[in-house]
């Protein structure tokens, strides 16, 4: 399974945007990349997840350039709320086979 | 919203004891796992059911651990006997096929003292 890597932390402040870039540069033909989010004494929640291009939905737009060797999470006008660990995982449609990271810290100050 | 449910939520236990943790998968999904997360590092997979069947269980430590869903449905995690490197959040998550979608359930903090 394809190795990421992602900022350990980041901060912002309330309303702006926040791109969370992940490295993965071995990554598979096949493999998908995913992205969850972890609030603190919960479970992971999954955002968002794409193979090439550009995905959005409603919480989230996910980029990936056109050789996939990395990926940015994009977070449209963060609130306190979206204060939480996001994991990029590289590998399988379904996180539950791939590999979680140590994930990126961020934290929106008011 | 259909949710994954695990309980309990909390659980202190002494060294060498047994400990059990329960998880109920949403309602029709076929595959089941369970995780364990150390504090300050991402959820790392011990085992993964297909119905009632194990199909990757290559990162349980069987000489403590072991976890069934005998009816392909609710599933149970042991520990036996605990270990004080055991404190984690112990992470139940599901999916309606091998290659959908997982979703987490709240998990059970365990703390070994």
């Amino acid at each position: 399974l394809a190795k990421t890597t992602q900022p350990i932390s980041m901060d912002s402040y309330e309303g702006q945007e926040v791109n969370i870039t992940c490295s993965h540069n071995n990554i598979a033909t096949n493999d998908y990349i995913t992205w969850y989010q972890q609030f603190p004494s919960q479970g992971p929640r999954f955002i968002i997840q794409g193979y090439k291009t550009k995905v959005t939905n409603e919480v989230a737009s996910l980029f990936i350039p056109a050789d996939r060797k990395s990926s940015t999470l994009s977070l449209p006008r963060v609130s306190l709320s979206d204060t939480a660990v996001y994991y990029c995982l590289v590998g399988y449609t379904n996180a539950g086979k791939s590999t979680f990271g140590d994930g990126t810290t961020l934290t929106v100050k008011p | 919203e259909a949710e994954v449910a695990q309980s309990p939520r909390y659980k202190i236990t002494e060294k060498s004891q047994a400990v059990a943790f329960w998880c109920d998968p949403i309602s029709g999904h076929a595959t089941l796992y369970w995780y364990r997360q150390i504090l300050g590092q991402g959820p790392e997979l011990l085992v993964q059911f297909q119905d009632e069947s194990v199909v990757d269980d290559s990162q349980l430590p069987k000489d403590r651990f072991s976890a069934e869903r005998l009816k392909g449905v609710d599933s149970t995690l042991k520990i036996q006997p605990a270990e004080l490197g055991d404190s984690a959040m112990y992470l139940c998550a599901s999916s309606f096929t091998r290659d959908s979608e997982a979703f987490f359930g709240q998990g059970t903090r365990l703390t070994v003292v």
